[in-house]
């Protein structure tokens, strides 16, 4: 069975400073993983996905992602972040043509002046 | 393009009673989906549609049903709500091989 775990329920970070979530991920075969960012009262927003290739994937808003099999994680950093970056992010997983994902239960980002 | 599109946005029914969430998606995507997600938990997968003709369920069916006779709507039933439904229900289609398009949500409270 395929599974996400995002350890940090709440994180506060000032505007300006650097940003890691985190994401472990428990799934039998290749996983292909996504990081999405939620705004309240709005849908989910593709920040990056990754299935292949480079392990160091860019995406919106100036986030990346690094996809680490030996640790099953993959972690979303920004390196400074701006106070449109509070909003809450999802990790999931899921197999290239079965979309059927899991997703985490969230990380809430709360960014202080 | 409209992209995913939910209605209504906000509902509140009393228990027992029936509604359907309507989600439409002007893309062409071949795979449709409704989540719920409740706090502390992410999403959770209702039901799914590879394609117009044929659904399936996925980790929290039961309560639910759908039905998927064209490509463009997928809509989702409560047959006798319950107040363990209150929940805000998303909307998601995607093409092969690409990631999800999620919609704004409804917001259901079941009293």
């Amino acid at each position: 069975a395929q599974s996400v775990t995002q350890p940090d329920i709440h994180i506060t970070v000032s505007e300006g400073a650097s940003l890691e979530l985190r994401c472990n991920y428990s799934y039998g075969a290749t996983p292909y993983l996504f990081w999405y960012v939620q705004s309240p009262g709005q849908g989910l927003q593709l920040l990056l996905k990754y299935f292949s290739g480079d392990t160091l994937v860019q995406g919106i808003k100036g986030f990346e992602a690094e996809f680490k099999r030996s640790q099953s994680s993959f972690n979303l950093r920004k390196p400074s972040v701006h106070w449109s970056d509070a909003a809450e992010y999802f990790c999931a997983v899921g197999a290239i043509d079965d979309y059927k994902l899991s997703f985490g239960a969230g990380t809430t980002v709360t960014v202080r002046a | 393009n409209a992209g995913v599109t939910q209605t209504p946005k906000f509902q509140v029914l009393k228990t027992g009673q029936s509604m359907t969430l309507q989600c439409a998606q002007d893309m062409n995507h071949e795979y449709m989906s409704w989540y719920r997600q409740d706090p502390g938990m992410g999403l959770r997968l209702i039901h799914y549609s590879v394609g117009a003709g044929i659904t399936d369920q996925g980790e929290v069916p039961n309560g639910y049903n759908v039905s998927r006779s064209t490509t463009e709507d997928f809509p989702l039933r409560l047959l006798s709500a319950a107040p363990s439904q209150t929940s805000v229900y998303f909307c998601a289609s995607a093409e092969r091989g690409a990631a999800l398009h999620f919609g704004n949500g409804t917001r259901l409270t079941v009293t």
